[in-house]
């Protein structure tokens, strides 16, 4: 079945360092791919998405460019800022609409 | 819009007593999802509705969870008896299922928190 794998976290980093946070995709199909983010407290927020390969999704300058021969879609930020402390979601929705998240990676962000 | 609303934001209940959670979608739309997130298992698809009929239930954990639909603005996750392994955040999310729908993203509401002692 479809799954999506992204790195362990947590990830401290800090401000104004540089973001990667890898993702990984298995399906069938032509999937689209997103980004979600989750503030304590709150539920998921679509961060950024991409419907299809060589598409970049951005928004808030964080950007995932979808690549469909290596099947990732990694998270970036050139410049990371403590309120972009959070979980942040990698998720695959393709035939069937069946949306599929990864475990989450934890963003600690230090001033 | 308001959004995904989800009720109640907080429960706490002993173990053995039914529990019911209850979502309305954005209007319009007509795909509707339950997840649950715990610290263990992250985020886990139990079940996902389309025009308020079931498509995937093989999230449900156990007999003792069910969900309905019975009209396109109201959803309910019932857990019957609950169990204190039950106890995590449960979220309903809703998106658009018009074609193309594999495009479009999914909008979460605000969670229900479930303890049970």
């Amino acid at each position: 079945g479809n799954s999506v794998t992204q790195m362990e976290g947590p990830v401290t980093l800090s401000e104004e360092a540089f973001l990667t946070i890898n993702c990984t995709y298995t399906a069938t199909g032509y999937p689209s791919l997103f980004w979600y983010v989750q503030y304590p407290g709150e539920g998921l927020q679509l961060l950024l998405k991409a419907t299809k390969a060589d598409d970049k999704g951005s928004n808030k300058g964080f950007e995932a460019t979808y690549r469909k021969e290596t099947t990732s879609f990694h998270l970036e930020k050139g410049s990371v800022q403590v309120s972009d402390s959070a979980v942040y979601f990698c998720a695959l929705r393709s035939g069937g609409n069946k949306l599929v998240f990864g475990a989450g990676t934890i963003l600690r962000v230090k001033s | 819009d308001a959004g995904v609303i989800q009720s109640p934001r907080h429960e706490v209940t002993e173990m053995g007593q039914e529990v019911t959670l209850r979502c309305k979608p954005i209007s319009g739309h007509d795909y509707l999802f339950w997840y649950r997130q715990t610290m263990m298992r992250g985020l886990e698809l139990l079940i996902y509705f389309n025009n308020n009929v079931p498509i995937d239930d093989s999230g449900m954990p156990e007999d003792r969870f069910s969900a309905k639909m019975p009209n396109a603005s109201f959803s309910t996750l019932k857990i019957q008896p609950s169990e204190p392994r039950d106890s995590a955040v449960y979220f309903c999310a809703s998106s658009l299922g018009r074609q193309g729908a594999v495009n479009t993203e999914a909008f979460f509401g605000q969670g229900t928190r479930l303890t049970v002692v």
